[in-house]
């Protein structure tokens, strides 16, 4: 069965310093694998995503992630955080190969940037 | 964009009643989920709907949970007696074989 485990449940940087939101991830098929972010009282938006293909994958905001098969993990980085990257962001991994099952979240990582 | 929007964003029901929550998916999208996040947990799968039928549930999903497509454009849970423990948000998303778009969800608080 497939599960996400992200590490901490709160990252607090300040603004201009890196952003590392970590992930790990376990499945039993090859897995397409998802960041969301979610800002206050809105839904989830999709940030990147990973399917099949080049293993590092560039998403929204400035936001990338590395996909490496060998350490299970999918974290999450952006090189410089500003103040409208707190948020919180749910990795992701569907159920199955392919983009149609339900996904399998993380229990999310609360992004808090100071100034 | 197209954007997944669900209606209302804050419903308040008495325990045992009757609850429609509402979504209307992006237009050319085939595939149609929903999801609840209780406070403080994790966001956990509830039902997945292609082809005008159910394609899988979870265990949360029980016969107290319906879904429906009634019109091809909106996209209903249904909570036939609710409980306590249904307060959550509750999201739908869809997708064209993609991944998969969110509403802003539906705060569902009962009393």
């Amino acid at each position: 069965a497939q599960s996400v485990t992200q590490l901490g449940s709160h990252v607090s940087v300040s603004e201009g310093a890196l952003v590392l939101l970590r992930c790990n991830y376990s499945s039993s098929v090859p897995p397409y694998l998802f960041w969301y972010v979610q800002y206050p009282n809105q839904g989830l938006q999709l940030l990147l995503k990973y399917t099949t293909g080049a293993t590092l994958v560039k998403g929204i905001n400035g936001f990338e992630a590395e996909f490496k098969k060998s350490e299970t993990s999918f974290h999450l980085t952006k090189p410089s955080a500003h103040m409208s990257d707190a948020a919180e962001y749910f990795c992701a991994v569907s159920d199955r190969e392919g983009n149609t099952g339900k996904l399998i979240f993380g229990q999310g990582t609360t992004l808090q940037v100071k100034p | 964009e197209p954007e997944v929007t669900q209606t209302p964003s804050h419903q308040v029901t008495q325990m045992g009643q009757e609850v429609i929550l509402r979504c209307v998916p992006i237009s050319n999208h085939l595939y149609f989920y929903w999801y609840r996040q209780i406070l403080g947990q994790k966001v956990e799968f509830l039902v997945s709907f292609y082809n005008n039928e159910i394609s899988e549930k979870s265990e949360i999903f029980d016969d107290q949970f319906s879904v429906e497509r009634p019109d091809g454009s909106n996209f209903t849970l249904k909570i036939r007696s609710t409980k306590l423990e249904d307060s959550a948000m509750y999201f739908c998303a869809s997708s064209v074989g993609g991944p998969q778009h969110f509403g802003d969800g539906t705060r569902l608080s009962i009393l």
